[in-house]
């Protein structure tokens, strides 16, 4: 069965350090894994995803992710953490042979000044 | 495009009593999704339709729980009997037809929150 593994609950960076969130996942076939953020009070954004293309794929807001087949991961990073940064960002896999997307439990990303 | 649309933002009800939500998606959007989330955890997949048809069913759905998409635009999610443990964010999603894609970004919605006292 398809899972997805956020490794930290809660990440804090200082504003302008880089910033990675961890995440790994389980699938039996080539999957498709996505980033998305949710800042409080709005609803949930895409921010990127992987569908069997380039391995590094780029998203909105300076983010990007590199998928890594030998270590089941799917990391999130950006090279300067800026305050608007600060939200829950979630990594998601879609069930290979289903419509159904599994979400991780979530990483808090803290960003101080 | 006005983004997905969900009624009500908040609703409070008695165990035991009937709820209803509403989704409008984006329009042009056939596919759409139900999740629930609750503190702390993220969204838990609750059933899928594309236009009209209810593709999937999450086997965490209990019975009580029911969703239509009566003519493939706006859909309603209905919880009978409500319990303490429906209490949660009610989120809905679309997505665009898109050919040769697999695998579609959704479009959520503000979320509909439950309490259930």
């Amino acid at each position: 069965a398809q899972s997805v593994t956020q490794l930290d609950s809660h990440v804090s960076v200082s504003e302008g350090t880089p910033v990675l969130l961890r995440c790994n996942y389980s699938s039996s076939y080539s999957p498709s894994l996505f980033w998305y953020v949710q800042h409080p009070n709005k609803g949930l954004q895409l921010l990127l995803k992987y569908t069997s293309a380039a391995t590094l794929v780029k998203g909105i807001n300076g983010f990007e992710a590199e998928f890594k087949k030998s270590e089941t991961s799917f990391h999130l990073t950006k090279p300067s953490a800026h305050m608007s940064d600060a939200a829950e960002y979630f990594c998601v896999v879609r069930a290979s042979g289903t419509y159904k997307y599994i979400f991780g439990t979530g990483t808090r990303l803290k960003v101080l000044a | 495009d006005t983004g997905v649309s969900q009624d009500p933002r908040h609703k409070i009800t008695k165990r035991g009593q009937n709820v209803t939500f509403r989704c409008d998606p984006i329009s042009e959007h056939n596919r759409l999704y139900w999740y629930r989330q609750t503190l702390g955890q993220g969204p838990e997949f609750l059933t899928y339709f594309q236009n009209e048809a209810q593709l999937e069913k999450s086997r965490l759905l209990s019975d009580r729980f029911s969703a239509e998409r009566p003519k493939g635009s706006f859909s309603t999610l209905e919880i009978q009997r409500t319990e303490q443990g429906d209490s949660a964010m009610y989120l809905c999603a679309s997505s665009p037809r898109l050919a040769g894609e697999t695998a579609y970004e959704q479009y959520f919605g503000p979320g509909t929150r439950l309490t259930v006292t």
